[in-house]
């Protein structure tokens, strides 16, 4: 059974940092590239970046709504994808999903169960 | 950046109606358009990809049509599980994008 398990969530005050974890399980994580999203209460889902395999050198892309605040990476060996947030601002509240990427598509097959961040004073 | 509208934003339903949802493109996406259902405190679930493509376990009454900036999920039957919210995504551009999402109500 393939589970994607997030933690890391909490509240955090505005300028200040988190740094999110989803360990993989049931799949050989180290094949497929890897994806955050999110989704603020009540809101739509939003897609913040990618990073690749290592074939792919591990290379990331970012939604810009992030960029430069937020960095993806990943520890192969311990099947574990990362997502360290810098500078949050207020509207980055949301529940945090890690996603999978369907094989040879950019589309999220599996997904873990979210972790909520807060951001406020 | 590619914006991705869905129309309409809900719509309330009985079951055993067809429902459709329409999803269209700012710009054009080939054929790199995918389907979400989400459930009230769960993960979204990927329906379809590809336009058209079911992803495994998904019902037959989910279907998927378009091509370019145009797209529809239909439903053909409504079943009492079906009640959700539904997002499209585009897979071919970066930023990649979802749409707004549309909200199925029971009637």
């Amino acid at each position: 059974e393939v589970q994607l398990v997030e933690s890391g969530g909490g509240l955090v005050q505005p300028g200040g940092s988190l740094r999110l974890s989803c360990v993989v399980s049931g799949l050989t994580f180290s094949d497929h590239y890897m994806d955050w999203l999110r989704q603020a209460p009540g809101k739509g889902l939003e897609w913040v970046g990618r990073i690749r395999e290592k074939t792919n050198s591990y290379t990331t892309e970012y939604a810009a709504s992030v960029k430069g605040r937020f960095s993806i990476s990943r520890d192969d060996s311990k099947s574990s994808l990362y997502l360290q947030m810098n500078s949050l601002k207020t509207e980055d509240t949301a529940v945090y999903y890690c996603a999978r990427d369907h094989p040879g598509k950019a589309y999220f097959d599996y997904w873990g169960q979210g972790t909520l961040v807060t951001v406020s004073s | 950046d590619v914006q991705m509208t869905q129309s309409p934003s809900s719509v309330s339903a009985s079951v055993g109606d067809r429902v459709t949802i329409t999803c269209r493109a700012s710009e054009g996406i080939a054929t790199s358009l995918a389907w979400y259902q989400q459930k009230p405190g769960e993960a979204p679930k990927l329906l379809i990809y590809d336009i058209s493509t079911l992803q495994s376990g998904v019902p037959l009454r989910f279907s998927g049509t378009g091509s370019g900036t145009d797209f529809t999920l239909t439903i053909s039957s409504l079943h009492p599980e079906d009640f959700a919210t539904y997002y499209c995504q585009q897979g071919e551009i970066y930023p990649l994008a979802l749409g707004g999402g549309t909200k199925v109500e029971i009637k």
